[in-house]
């Protein structure tokens, strides 16, 4: 049981560049979300999807996009990154939402774009 | 919108000692749920402790166990005999009850704990 995986761990962008943060998930969960952790700050909501086809805006969207085609799958896509957007990326999923569901966590992405 | 507060960016205190971190948050919703996470060095969260806003007792795992004082909007972290292996970023985070959509968990910005040897 893999939980949650992301990858890749560790990317340098040039800016201008895109690129596309992979997040999977192999409990079956409903409920997936994607956040950005900027140094000395909490984690911030980007995007998040209660089930396939179904994706809604968080507390920060601009400057992203993603997708759920699968119940497994949530890829977060970056369009012409900005040093703004330097910052640590989790991805985490839970069955449900509520006080007795889980959420679990992938171990982040770190990206610098220079 | 929810706002999350953690006034203490940084606390030390010796090994064994008990210590508590603070967290605030504004909220109008009176269904919602409070958590307090911890990210050691890995960047890995990890759950530590969760509370019902509905439930007056105050919950408790292990050596960890919260203050949740709703009037006040407090819900402060207690930890006892506190171990070397404490040393992390300590997350206090806002989940709201109500609603259809997911909406995610509201953080707070952070207190890191050292645990002095």
């Amino acid at each position: 049981n893999a939980g949650v995986t992301q990858t890749p761990k560790f990317r340098i962008l040039k800016i201008g560049q895109s690129m596309t943060l992979q997040c999977a998930q192999d409990m079956n969960h409903n409920y997936m979300y994607w956040y950005r952790q900027d140094p000395g700050m909490g984690l911030k909501l980007i995007y998040y999807s209660v089930g396939a086809g179904i994706t809604d805006k968080g507390e920060v969207p601009n400057g992203y996009n993603v997708s759920r085609s699968t119940t497994e799958d949530f890829p977060l896509r970056l369009e012409l990154a900005a040093p703004s957007q330097t910052s640590v990326y989790f991805c985490a999923s839970s069955y449900a939402k509520g006080f007795n569901e889980k959420l679990f966590f992938g171990s982040g992405t770190q990206l610098s774009v220079l | 919108a929810q706002t999350v507060t953690q006034s203490q960016p940084e606390m030390s205190v010796q090994e064994a000692e008990t210590v508590t971190l603070s967290c605030t948050y504004d909220t109008s919703e009176n269904n919602y749920y409070l958590f307090w996470y911890k990210q050691p060095p890995s960047r890995q969260m990890i759950l530590v402790i969760r509370q019902e806003a509905y439930k007056q007792q105050n919950a408790t795992e292990n050596r960890f166990s919260v203050n949740f004082q709703k009037a006040a909007k407090s819900f402060s972290l207690k930890i006892s005999d506190s171990q070397l292996g404490d040393t992390a970023m300590y997350f206090c985070a806002f989940m709201t009850g109500t609603g259809g959509g997911a909406d995610g968990l509201t953080f707070g910005k952070g207190t890191h704990l050292i645990i002095q040897p």
